[in-house]
C-alpha cells in the first residue's frame, strides 16, 4: 500500500510561474511532513518541513500548504528557475515510521 | 557539517552473486538508513539502525543484509543479485533514535546493475 502519495509522476513549468506539487497520505499517525529535493546523481536533501500543528510554511520561494484534515499538502515553487529542475519527494513520519512518495520530476523551462 | 560516503559510486554485479556496499558517516548520527530507490517508486526503506551492532528491518529487508560494527558505518550486502536489476541504493543518517522528526542526510548514492 503506498502511504503516501504524489499525485504527478513529472510536472513542467516555464521560467516564472509557480509551479505546485501535490501529496497525500493516509497514516493519521504522521505529525511531520519533509519535502526532499534531488539532482541528477545526487542523493536527496532537505528542502522544506511543516509540522502536523501549522497549515503554511514559507522559507522564501518555497511554500507548503498543510490540510490535516484532508490528509494533503502541497508545494508551491514561487517565480520557478531552471535551476529548481529536480525531482521532489515528500515524505511523512511519525510513530517510528518515515515513508517517501514516489516523487515528481520537475522541469522548468528557460 | 558532515558528509556520508558511499563505496562503490558503480557496481556491477553477476547474477547470484553476493554485493556489498558501503558507507561511512562523520556527522556522528545515531541513525543510519539504507534505502533503495527504483524508478517511479520512490525511497523504499530495506534496513535502519539506531546504534552500533542495532539493525532494525525495514518493509524490503528480504534479499538483503545489514552490519553496523561501528557507529561511523553501515554496510548493506545484496545476497543473490536478481539478473537485469538495476536500482540505486541510498545511504542516509540520522541525529536521533529512530525514524522521527528529523532531517536525513542522504549520501549520493551506490547504483547497482546486474548483468
Amino acid at each position: 500500500q503506498q502511504q503516501v502519495r504524489q499525485s504527478s509522476q513529472s510536472l513542467t513549468v516555464w521560467e516564472g510561474e509557480t509551479a505546485i506539487l501535490n501529496c497525500s497520505y493516509e497514516n493519521s499517525a504522521f505529525d511531520y511532513f519533509p519535502w526532499y529535493q534531488q539532482f541528477p546523481g545526487e542523493g536527496p536533501a532537505l528542502l522544506i518541513a511543516i509540522r502536523s500543528v501549522s497549515d503554511k510554511k514559507e522559507d522564501g520561494r518555497f511554500t507548503i500548504f498543510f490540510n490535516k484534515r484532508e490528509k494533503n499538502l502541497s508545494l508551491h515553487i514561487k517565480d520557478s528557475q531552471p535551476g529548481d529542475s529536480a525531482t521532489y519527494f515528500c515524505a511523512a513520519t511519525g510513530n517510528y515510521k518515515y515513508v517517501f512518495g514516489a516523487g515528481t520530476r520537475l522541469k522548468v523551462i528557460a | 557539517g558532515g558528509i556520508i560516503t558511499q563505496t562503490p559510486k558503480f557496481l556491477i554485479g553477476q547474477e547470484g552473486q553476493k554485493l556489498t556496499l558501503k558507507c561511512q558517516q562523520n556527522f556522528n548520527h545515531d541513525t543510519m538508513y539504507w534505502y533503495r530507490q527504483d524508478s517511479g517508486k520512490g525511497l523504499r526503506l530495506i534496513y535502519y539502525s539506531i546504534t552500533e551492532n542495532d539493525l532494525q528491518k525495514g518493509d524490503l529487508s528480504e534479499g538483503y543484509d545489514a552490519s553496523r560494527e561501528k557507529k561511523s558505518s553501515f554496510s548493506l550486502t545484496v545476497t543473490s543479485a536478481q539478473k537485469n536489476e538495476m536500482a540505486v541504493f541510498l545511504c542516509a543518517s540520522s541525529l536521533d533514535r529512530g525514524p522521527s522528526q528529523n532531517t536525513l542526510y542522504f549520501g549520493a548514492g551506490t547504483r547497482l546493475s546486474v548483468l
